[in-house]
């Protein structure tokens, strides 16, 4: 079955702007969470979300949100984007329950200039 | 607080010697544990989990929650073990929280 799918794969974007990242998890999982990977901080959540809902958040300041639509298909959009946002973003999937394995996509590189 | 703990950024070994990486946690409830791992220009995958007691690759790892720790363990480290390994706790709430992270070079 096709794998965690993230699009884009690369991004640069300025300071200022907004950027909205995506990812389609693998099929019949109901879970999409969300991370930041730098090389200093290694992998920080950001929020998970479960049958279009938030179930947990991490300590990310507002500017990041996301979202998750009824095919399980997920986003993620961080607004006014600062140089420090300049990172690997991960999404991963599962079925949602205890204990699963967590899916992860090739990741969307974003630079802020 | 709901943590987990890699103390060591980097870790390098010779070809056939033992590693270990060390995890620590901190969690009041019943821990569920991962490891996972980056080789060079791959995906994060799962390699192994507490509960499976599974040996993946020649490495294991044990649930101390005396210590609450599960440090990742081989007896004899192979070039192809040279990758990124992160621990990772699963919570009753379904928030996996992974540690910084530990890259393993292993020497020839």
């Amino acid at each position: 079955k096709a794998g965690v799918t993230q699009t884009p794969r690369y991004l640069i974007k300025t300071r200022g702007q907004q950027v909205t990242l995506s990812c389609s998890p693998i099929s019949g999982h109901r879970s999409v969470s969300w991370y930041q990977q730098t090389p200093g901080q290694g992998l920080q959540f950001l929020f998970e979300y479960f049958s279009e809902t938030q179930r947990n958040k991490g300590n990310f300041p507002g500017r990041f949100s996301g979202r998750q639509f009824s095919n399980s298909r997920s986003e993620m959009n961080v607004s006014t984007l600062e140089l420090g946002d300049s990172a690997l973003y991960l999404c991963a999937s599962t079925m949602g329950s205890y204990d699963t394995e967590a899916f992860f996509g090739q990741g969307t590189r974003l630079t802020v200039v | 607080a709901q943590r987990v703990t890699q103390p060591e950024k980097l870790l390098s070994v010779f070809k056939g010697a033992p590693v270990e990486l060390k995890c620590n946690y901190s969690y009041s409830g019943s821990p569920e544990l991962f490891w996972y791992v980056q080789y060079s220009r791959q995906r994060l995958q799962l390699l192994l989990r507490h509960i499976s007691r599974e040996s993946i690759k020649g490495f294991t790892a044990d649930l101390n929650k005396g210590e609450t720790s599960f440090h990742l363990k081989k007896p004899f480290a192979q070039e192809e073990d040279s990758a990124m390994y992160y621990c990772a706790l699963i919570t009753g709430g379904f928030k996996t929280i992974f540690g910084a992270g530990t890259r393993l070079f292993v020497k020839a």
